[in-house]
């Protein structure tokens, strides 16, 4: 059964620095979703990967997904206060297997 | 579009009844819905996937009689949580999809805590 485990768990970082939180995964998965969830509140998609090698991005945040290494990157480009939330990757969704399976998340808090 | 809306927000309730949520995908027919558990400052858990008149399918360890599903149309899931325990306190989360393997669009949550 697909297991998906994310690193860090918790991050605390300056605004204006880079960052990345990782994304692994134990068995094949079609598709790769990343979400952000702000405290007391649902998720908000942010981005789905379809394929391998496949690049989004959306003002500072951009994912990737490498299927050969079962890896998905979030990455935080000059980071600023907004962006504190806890992100979460989640697996599966596909023809294959179309429930989610979730990570642990990631708690991100951007001080100044 | 693909908007998800949970009532109640958040309710409180004494222990030993019975407590039931609503799912409604509201501009779009929603063949799926999940149903998902989230303690504080933990992950999402799948609790169970329902579709369209039939039977819902709950996964491992979870208490199909003590959590109630009815996906009675389209449009509509409801969870109800029976005999509730302080244990059961806990932000519940619904999804939707239009059809297998498409995006599933989540609700707004709803805290439920057993007093």
């Amino acid at each position: 059964e697909l297991k998906v485990e994310q690193n860090p768990l918790f991050l605390s970082m300056q605004e204006g620095k880079n960052y990345t939180i990782y994304c692994n995964y134990s068995t094949t998965s079609d598709r790769l979703y990343w979400y952000r969830q702000d405290p007391g509140k649902s998720l908000e998609s942010l981005f789905v990967l379809l394929s391998n090698g496949a690049v989004k991005q959306e003002g500072r945040l951009m994912a990737s997904l490498d299927t050969k290494a079962r890896l998905s990157t979030l990455h935080i480009t000059a980071a600023v206060h907004d962006l504190s939330a806890t992100y979460f990757c989640a697996g599966g969704g596909s023809y294959n297997t179309d429930k989610l399976i979730f990570g642990t998340g990631t708690r991100l808090q951007v001080f100044p | 579009g693909a908007v998800v809306s949970q009532h109640p927000s958040w309710v409180i309730c004494k222990s030993g009844t019975s407590v039931k949520i609503e799912c409604r995908s509201l501009d779009f027919q929603a063949t799926t819905m999940f149903w998902y558990r989230q303690f504080p400052k933990q992950s999402l858990m799948l609790m169970a996937t329902s579709n369209e008149g039939s039977k819902a399918t709950y996964e491992q360890g979870v208490e199909k009689d003590k959590f109630l599903i009815n996906h009675a149309s389209l449009t509509l899931s409801t969870l109800t949580v029976t005999s509730a325990h302080p244990e059961d306190s806990s932000f519940y989360i619904c999804s939707a999809s239009k059809g297998r393997a498409d995006t599933q669009y989540f609700g707004p949550g709803t805290r439920l805590t057993v007093l």
